[in-house]
C-alpha cells in the first residue's frame, strides 16, 4: 500500500502522560502537514514540513507539542504532560510541493487515517 | 467569522434526491478542495479545483473566484453517499503557496432509502 500511514491508530493515555504519533507520508511527498479534528468540527491546522524543514507552527501548536520530521521522511508529533483537552483525531497529510503562487499552484493533500487520542 | 463557511450544517435527503452543498471563502486561494468523511475519520479528497467546473461520476464541483464561492452536487443521490463533506482552501500570501488547508466545519450527509 502506497498510500499515508498514521500509528497507532487509537491512543488512550492518563493525564499528564506523554504520547507520541508516526506518520509515513506518500514517499515521494516532500510536504507533510498535520492538522487536529475535535468532534463535529473541521480540521485544523497545526504544523507543516516541506522536507525536514519545518516551515510553519500553528499558534495552536504549544510548547507541549513538538512535531519532528528527520530526514524528510517520516514524522512525529509528539504531546508532552497530555490535557483532557488534547483529546481529538490527529491527522497527517502529505503532497508535492506547489507550483509558485496562486491559483492552480497546489497539489491534491492525500490524508491518512488519522489517530485518535483519548486523555482520560 | 470563519475563513470558510460551509451551508448546510445537516442535510437529509432520500435516495435519488439531487443534492447541493455550498462553500463561501473570504481568503485568496490557490485551491478549493472537497473532501469527504467517514464515520471512523478518514478523510479522501473528491475535488481539488480552482476554476470552473469538474466531474466524477455523479459528483460535481463547480467553483467561482470573483463570488469566492464553491458548490458540490451530488446528483441521484443515494445511502453510500452519507458522510460529511468537507470544504476546505489552500491560500496563499506574500508570493507563496503555503499550501496548508483550512477548513469548513462541513456539512452531515444523510440519504435515506
Amino acid at each position: 500500500d502506497t498510500g499515508v500511514s498514521q500509528n497507532p491508530r487509537h491512543k488512550i493515555t492518563k493525564r499528564g502522560q506523554n504520547v507520541t504519533f508516526r506518520c509515513d507520508p506518500i514517499s515521494e511527498h516532500n510536504r507533510l502537514y498535520w492538522y487536529r479534528q475535535t468532534l463535529g468540527q473541521g480540521p485544523e491546522f497545526l504544523t507543516y514540513f516541506q522536507n525536514e524543514a519545518q516551515l510553519e507552527k500553528s499558534r495552536l501548536l504549544s510548547d507541549r507539542f513538538s512535531a519532528e520530521r528527520p530526514k524528510g521522511s517520516f514524522s512525529t508529533l509528539e504531546i508532552q504532560r497530555t490535557e483532557q483537552g488534547d483529546s481529538a483525531m490527529y491527522l497527517c497529510a502529505s503532497s508535492l510541493v506547489g507550483r509558485g503562487w496562486g491559483p492552480g499552484s497546489s497539489y491534491e493533500q492525500y490524508f491518512g487515517p488519522g489517530t485518535r487520542l483519548t486523555v482520560t | 467569522k470563519n475563513e470558510v463557511e460551509q451551508s448546510p450544517q445537516n442535510l437529509t435527503a432520500q435516495e435519488g434526491e439531487f443534492i447541493t452543498i455550498n462553500c463561501s471563502y473570504s481568503v485568496g486561494i490557490s485551491a478549493l478542495h472537497w473532501l469527504q468523511q467517514h464515520p471512523g475519520g478518514g478523510i479522501v479528497s473528491l475535488f481539488m479545483l480552482s476554476s470552473g467546473k469538474k466531474k466524477h461520476g455523479r459528483l460535481i464541483a463547480t467553483i467561482n473566484i470573483q463570488e469566492k464561492h464553491s458548490s458540490l452536487h451530488i446528483t441521484a443521490s443515494h445511502p453510500r453517499d452519507s458522510a460529511v463533506y468537507i470544504c476546505a482552501v489552500s491560500s496563499y500570501a506574500g508570493g507563496t503557496s503555503y499550501g496548508k488547508l483550512t477548513f469548513g466545519q462541513g456539512t452531515i450527509l444523510t440519504v435515506h432509502p
